[in-house]
């Protein structure tokens, strides 16, 4: 299986403030298409998952650009820009070019 | 509007079987590889399988591969994950995903 170490478990931040969360892999996550398949998934409270961004940095249709997506190989990081509390909540990293696996998630809390 | 609504989770015993269904809508459904996600009540999430839009093709996590089969019914856009034997490390809730879109969940507690 491929491990997917996401760091930190938690953070605690001020509305406005901007934050980043670390994805690293236990393997490269470049597939034989040359695509990486490294998804963020924000799992809201009471809410089922949602996709934020794909292939490591495509933002999904309706998601603000002050979220953003970096990263290859093996390290990858999700950056919010000028948190807003409707970004409370989960994320959680899911890596899809091998059997897909997902980070133990980070819990964004307001300070 | 897509839309994807699972149902039948429960309170099952152990060594029991169990049907999900997940039924889709707002999107041609037999176009989609669709998948089976669950996440323990520590909110670990699990993927455990995944199938082609035509049904042909399967993936299985490997530690859940001989318990749990997925299939579907395209001609009524629904998806099914059939669990047997089920032990209480089970117990989660249950989501389908197109992998952008995913359902509310449904809860499955397996306990004597």
């Amino acid at each position: 299986d491929v491990v997917m170490t996401q760091t930190p478990p938690s953070l605690s931040v001020a509305i406005g403030q901007s934050v980043s969360i670390s994805c690293k892999s236990s393997q490269s996550l470049v597939a034989s298409d040359k695509n990486t398949y490294l998804n963020w998934l924000l799992q809201s409270p009471g809410r089922s998952p949602k996709r934020l961004i794909y292939q490591v940095s495509k933002l999904d249709s309706g998601v603000p650009d002050r979220f953003s997506g970096s990263g290859s190989e093996k390290d990858f990081t999700l950056k919010i820009s000028r948190v807003e509390a409707e970004d409370l909540g989960v994320y959680y990293c899911l890596q899809g070019t091998h059997l897909p696996t997902f980070g133990a998630g980070t819990k964004l809390e307001l300070k | 509007e897509v839309q994807l609504v699972e149902s039948g989770g429960g309170l099952v015993q152990p060594g029991a079987s169990l049907k999900l269904s997940c039924v889709a809508s707002g999107f041609t459904f037999s176009d989609y590889w669709m998948s089976w996600v669950r996440q323990t009540p520590g909110k670990t999430m699990e993927w455990i399988g995944d199938i082609k839009y035509d049904g042909s093709y399967t993936n299985y996590a490997p530690s859940l591969k001989n318990r749990f089969t997925i299939s579907r019914d395209n001609a009524k856009s629904t998806l099914y994950l059939q669990m047997s034997n089920v032990r209480s490390e089970d117990t989660a809730t249950y989501y389908c995903t197109r992998g952008d879109y995913w359902g509310q969940g449904v809860m499955v507690t397996v306990s004597s």
